[in-house]
Order: C-alpha cells, then structure tokens, then sequence
C-alpha cells in the first residue's frame, strides 16, 4: 500500500464549529506533515511528527492542533477558524526522519472552507 | 520563506512539443526534488537530484542543478495532454534534522494541448 488517505475529501465549516482532518498511511512512514495550501500557490509546511512526536511547528495559530495517535494516524483538530483558513491541506509521509533524501507521499487534500 | 522560485508562471505548449520549467533557489541545498500537482490534488514526487549531481533522467524527465547558480531545470518531452498540471521544485530547507523539511517554489502551471 502506497497511499496516504485523507478525510473528509471537502470540508465546509463556520467558525465557531470544531472539526477535524484525518490523515492515515500503512507504508511503515514515520515522518508524518501537515501541508496548507491556497489558491495558485506553492504547499506551506504546517506541523512535521517524527515518530510521532511533534518536531515542527512552523508557527501556525494555536486554532489549528495536530494530533499523532500512532504512527499511521495524523489528525488535524480546527476551531475558531478564520475565512482566510480557507485552503486545500495536505497530509504527506516520508520513511525516516532527518534524511533530506526522503521522498515524501502526499494524499490527496481536504479542501476547506470557513464560512 | 520562500527558497525556490520558478519561472515561467505559466506554459502552454502543443502535445509533443517539449517543455522546460526553471527554478532558482537562495542558499545552500543537499537536494533538491521536483513534483507535479494535477488540479486541486496532492503532489506527485518526480524525480530527486543530489547537489552532487549535474543531471539526471527518468523516463521522458530531464533534470538539471547548476549550484553555481543555484538553479535547476525540469524539462518535459514529447508531452502529452496528461502531463498538464502544476510543477514544483522543492528544496531541503535549513534545519532538516527533525524531518524532511521542504521548502517549495512558486510553481509552473503547464498546458499541454492536444
């Protein structure tokens, strides 16, 4: 199995809602990412867990909260969003932690909307 | 930040034409790694060239890396229809020992007409 899986594949959410993003792959990965990306631009890197445990966090609002259960599991726990949250967020994988050389897997997003 | 920056924004070309996309980057990289990205969909890793590398193929894929001028190069042959999508370079950002950490370009949107 060479996929990483996202749910929900859309999300429409107001902001005072509380929702959740699920990230599963069963390649043995342990570094796990959470990706934002907007409309005609490049992904922006999020959270990194590194067998499972938080090792980047690239200064993202605390209304956004990463979650690591195992090491095929990735959440992303949403509260209190802004409109501008608005964006597709990308799960991806890579086998090891600190080699450069890792491919990372992405999955196929969620596409967010903050009404 | 922002390390790798690509030009052109934007390609149209014919099927069977080829197609040269090019990235700039700002400082030192180990690697540096190309991926495409269909409309709305998740990034698909195409090829990886080692700073120690000045080129490299796969399959209709030719890949350049200039250190000297930080830069590198995606050239696509004989495209196809199916090759029309969106394509990153990404380099190894400062600090990658907790992850690979990486730190994406602009983007070239291809078209590819058929």
């Amino acid at each position: 199995d060479t996929e990483v899986t996202q749910t929900p594949k859309h999300l429409v959410m107001g902001m005072t809602n509380k929702k959740s993003l699920k990230c599963e792959q069963h390649m043995g990965h342990r570094a796990m990412y959470w990706y934002k990306q907007k409309a005609k631009k490049p992904p922006e890197l999020m959270f990194v867990y590194s067998y499972e445990k938080l090792s980047i966090n690239e200064s993202v609002p605390s209304r956004f909260s990463p979650e690591c259960p195992n090491s095929s599991l990735l959440n992303l726990h949403l509260h209190a969003l802004q409109p501008e949250d608005s964006a597709l967020y990308l799960c991806a994988s890579s086998p090891t932690k600190g080699r450069s050389t890792d491919t990372q897997y992405f999955g196929p997003g969620t596409r967010l909307t903050v009404l | 930040s922002q390390q790798g920056e690509e030009d052109p924004q934007a390609l149209s070309i014919q099927e069977g034409e080829n197609a040269t996309m090019n990235c700039s980057y700002k400082t030192s990289i180990n690697n540096l790694q190309w991926y495409r990205q269909n409309s709305g969909r998740g990034l698909v890793h195409l090829i990886l060239i080692r700073s120690n590398e000045r080129e490299k193929h796969s399959g209709r894929l030719r890949v350049t890396l200039d250190t000297s001028k930080k830069s590198s190069s995606l050239l696509i042959t004989a495209s196809r229809a199916a090759d029309t999508a969106s394509y990153f370079c990404a380099t190894d950002g400062v600090g990658s020992i907790y992850g690979n950490k990486l730190v994406f370009g602009a983007g070239t949107i291809l078209r590819v007409k058929s």
